[in-house]
């Protein structure tokens, strides 16, 4: 079983429509950090969230993590052709640090 | 420019031999680590580097060997034990031993035939 679990696992949308990728986890996260990959390359840190109910926006993403800090979601408003590829969350359980499955997101012009 | 350097981009392998893949840092990181990705799975840690000279294992090291006899540079090298060597592979560094704040390479692609 995975300790962080993103849904969904693959994602085609219509450019210009809005999505969400989301992020979920059992235990508490101390810190959630969100990645984005283009394929085949290596990762780009997005933010880093790490309050309960707190919300980062840069650009058209903007990612939340709940208030009860087991669940995040990044959301993208008016998807564009540059925001296709693989998006990741990475957290920190008490230590313990995990990346989830990936999200892969394409964008069709 | 800072930065860190996996290379090659892209390595072919025939089975049964060993390969080595490289990782270069100047950010001055003492924090240094191995990840293979495989679709649907995320990234999974094979090896951590703390320090020079130390390193541990992480979740999946069977098969994997790695070095950190320079602080810029830590090696990973994929042996013949390894049962599924195809990947990606990823090479990240960090100031601290904070995985999740850390900077990636490009990754290499490495396909054994």
């Amino acid at each position: 079983s995975q300790e962080l679990e993103q849904s969904p696992q693959s994602l085609i949308v219509q450019e210009g429509k809005n999505l969400t990728i989301n992020c979920t986890s059992s235990k508490t996260l101390y810190g959630l950090y969100w990645y984005k990959q283009k394929y085949g390359e290596g990762l780009i840190f997005l933010m880093m969230l790490q309050k309960g109910g707190e919300e980062k926006s840069h650009e058209k993403i903007t990612a939340k993590l709940d208030e009860k800090k087991q669940q995040s979601s990044l959301h993208i408003t008016a998807s564009q052709p540059s925001h296709a590829g693989i998006y990741l969350c990475g957290a920190d359980t008490s230590n313990q640090f995990y990346f989830g499955t990936g999200t892969s997101l394409t964008v069709i012009p | 420019d800072g930065g860190i350097t996996q290379s090659p981009k892209y390595l072919f392998r025939k089975e049964g031999q060993n390969v080595t893949l490289s990782c270069e840092q100047n950010l001055n990181h003492d924090a240094m680590y191995w990840y293979r990705q495989d679709p649907g799975q995320g990234l999974r840690l094979i090896y951590y580097s703390q320090i020079v000279n130390d390193f541990q294992k992480g979740d999946i090291a069977e098969g994997y060997s790695v070095s950190r006899e320079k602080k810029e540079s830590f090696p990973l090298t994929v042996t013949s034990a390894q049962k599924n060597p195809t990947a990606f592979y990823l090479c990240a560094s960090s100031i601290n031993a904070d995985p999740l704040g850390a900077f990636f390479g490009q990754g290499t692609r490495l396909t054994v035939v």
